[in-house]
C-alpha cells in the first residue's frame, strides 16, 4: 500500500523559506505514470495546488505561487521536496504531499499533513 | 485562475440524495473531462471519490456519482449515510494547472 508522510519544521519565521519533505514509501517514486504534488490548506479555508514534479525533475506550478515555489526530486530517497520563499502569515496552513496522475485533476494517494505557522 | 464555485452547504436526511454543483469555466470544467472530487472529514486529509468527471476509484460506494455539463459539475450522493458528512472539493485540470473549488460542507440531517 502506498503511503506518503510529510515532513518538516511546524514554525517559521516571516521572510525566511518554508522547506518539507515527501517520503514515499510501498511504491517508487520513479514510477512512469505519476507525478507528485504539494496541495495546502489555511485553517478552515479551502484547497490550494501549489505545485507537482515528475521523477525526472519535470516540474509545473500553481502561476500564483510560482515565483516563490520550488519543488524537487531524491529518487534515491523516494522523496520529493518543497520550498516556499517569503513567506507571510498567510502561508499558514496544512501541507499535503500527494501522487498525481499527469494532465488531470486526479490525486489519488496522500499524507496526513502538517501544518506549518508562520510567526515571529 | 480563480477557485472553482460551489455552494457552501447542503444537506439531506438519511437515505435521501444531495447533489452539489462545482462551477468554472471553459478554461477549466469546460475545456478537459478532468474533474475530481474529495471528500474530507475534519483533522483528515482528503479522499478521492471521483475522477475523470464520473469515473469512481475501487472502494468507493456506488451511492456516490458525477456529471459534467458545459462549464459546471456535479457530485450526487445517493441513500445519504451518517458518514457521509464531510467537506467536498471538486478540482479540475486546467493546462498546466489545478484549481479546486470552495468546498461545500455536506450535513446529514
Amino acid at each position: 500500500q502506498l503511503q506518503l508522510q510529510e515532513s518538516g519544521p511546524g514554525l517559521v519565521k516571516p521572510s525566511e523559506t518554508l522547506s518539507l519533505t515527501c517520503t514515499v514509501s510501498g511504491g517508487s517514486i520513479s514510477s512512469s505514470s505519476y507525478y507528485w504534488g504539494w496541495i495546502r490548506q489555511p485553517p478552515g479555508k479551502g484547497l490550494e495546488w501549489i505545485g507537482s514534479i515528475y521523477y525526472s525533475g519535470s516540474t509545473y506550478y500553481n502561476p500564483s505561487l510560482k515565483s516563490r515555489v520550488t519543488i524537487s526530486v531524491d529518487t534515491s530517497k523516494n522523496q520529493f521536496s518543497l520550498k516556499l520563499s517569503s513567506v507571510t502569515a498567510a502561508d499558514t496552513a496544512v501541507y499535503y504531499c500527494a501522487r498525481h496522475v499527469p494532465d488531470t485533476a486526479n490525486f489519488d494517494y496522500w499524507g496526513q499533513g502538517t501544518l506549518v505557522t508562520v510567526s515571529s | 485562475q480563480s477557485a472553482l464555485t460551489q455552494p457552501p452547504s447542503a444537506s439531506g436526511s438519511p437515505g435521501q440524495s444531495v447533489t452539489i454543483s462545482c462551477t468554472g469555466t471553459s478554461s477549466d470544467v469546460g475545456g478537459y473531462n478532468y474533474v475530481s472530487w474529495y471528500q474530507q472529514h475534519p483533522g483528515k486529509a482528503p479522499k478521492l471519490m471521483i475522477y475523470e468527471v464520473s469515473k469512481r476509484p475501487s472502494g468507493v460506494p456506488d451511492r456516490f456519482s458525477g456529471s459534467k455539463s458545459g462549464n459546471t459539475a456535479s457530485l450526487t450522493v445517493s441513500g445519504l449515510q451518517a458518514e457521509d458528512e464531510a467537506d467536498y472539493y471538486c478540482s479540475s485540470y486546467a493546462g498546466s494547472n489545478n484549481v479546486f473549488g470552495t468546498g461545500t460542507k455536506v450535513t446529514v440531517l
